[in-house]
């Protein structure tokens, strides 16, 4: 079945270490997200996508990086500049570049990163 | 500034006691507003999509509608496992991203 895998489910980060969350989709979409969640809050845009090898920051970039070398892989990585990292990080694609259609996105599983 | 404000933040219903959430939403343009459920530890997974205004969808006992201000969300006889977060999304013309309500989390007694 087609979709989005997220690993690992939980990850826990020392301070000052850098860790890499992946995100893997077998839909062919285009355009991949990067999106956290934290209690209360809306979920808030990392980064973003729409092509291999182009990817942009969204509202909350500061302390995060990203690659896509592939169109099915799309990896976060937590640096250390991040200050408040324990959250729960969601990836998701779509196949529209502009977003929408009618399903909007599709959505990882989710990573639950803690800070120890 | 585009905004997206869901109500109640929580919702703690019986069995049977049918309810309504709501999405509130500024933005100029919009392409199409999103529901999606999400449990606890889990993505969200897509419910409805509404484009204009007078639009409704139905899916088991959850109803959406639209208007050129809110979206609600209406559940009819609410069973224990309807519990979850209720997120809300809006995508607005020329947009490159969805952008998402706090959510309202639904719990269901027995």
């Amino acid at each position: 079945d087609g979709g989005i895998t997220q690993s690992p489910k939980y990850l826990f980060r020392k301070e000052g270490q850098n860790v890499t969350l992946s995100c893997e989709q077998n839909l062919n979409h285009d355009a991949m997200y990067w999106y956290r969640q934290d209690p209360g809050q809306g979920l808030r845009l990392i980064y973003y996508s729409q092509i291999v090898n182009d990817f942009q920051k969204g509202d909350i970039a500061e302390g995060y990086s990203v690659s896509r070398e592939k169109k099915e892989s799309f990896p976060l990585t937590v640096t250390s500049a991040q200050k408040n990292p324990t959250a729960f990080y969601l990836c998701a694609s779509t196949s529209d570049r502009i977003v929408g259609g009618n399903y909007g996105y599709t959505f990882g599983s989710g990573t639950r990163l803690t800070v120890v | 500034e585009d905004q997206v404000t869901q109500s109640p933040e929580a919702l703690r219903l019986q069995e049977g006691e049918s309810s309504s959430l709501n999405c509130s939403y500024t933005v100029s343009g919009l392409r199409g507003l999103f529901w999606y459920r999400q449990d606890p530890g889990k993505g969200p997974e897509f419910l409805f999509t509404l484009y204009s205004a007078g639009e409704e969808k139905e899916k088991e006992r959850l109803k959406a509608t639209l208007t050129k201000k809110e979206s609600f969300l209406h559940i009819t006889a609410p069973k224990p496992e309807d519990s979850a977060t209720y997120l809300c999304a809006v995508h607005k013309s020329n947009d490159y991203k969805l952008s998402f309500g706090a959510g309202t989390t639904v719990t269901v007694r027995a």
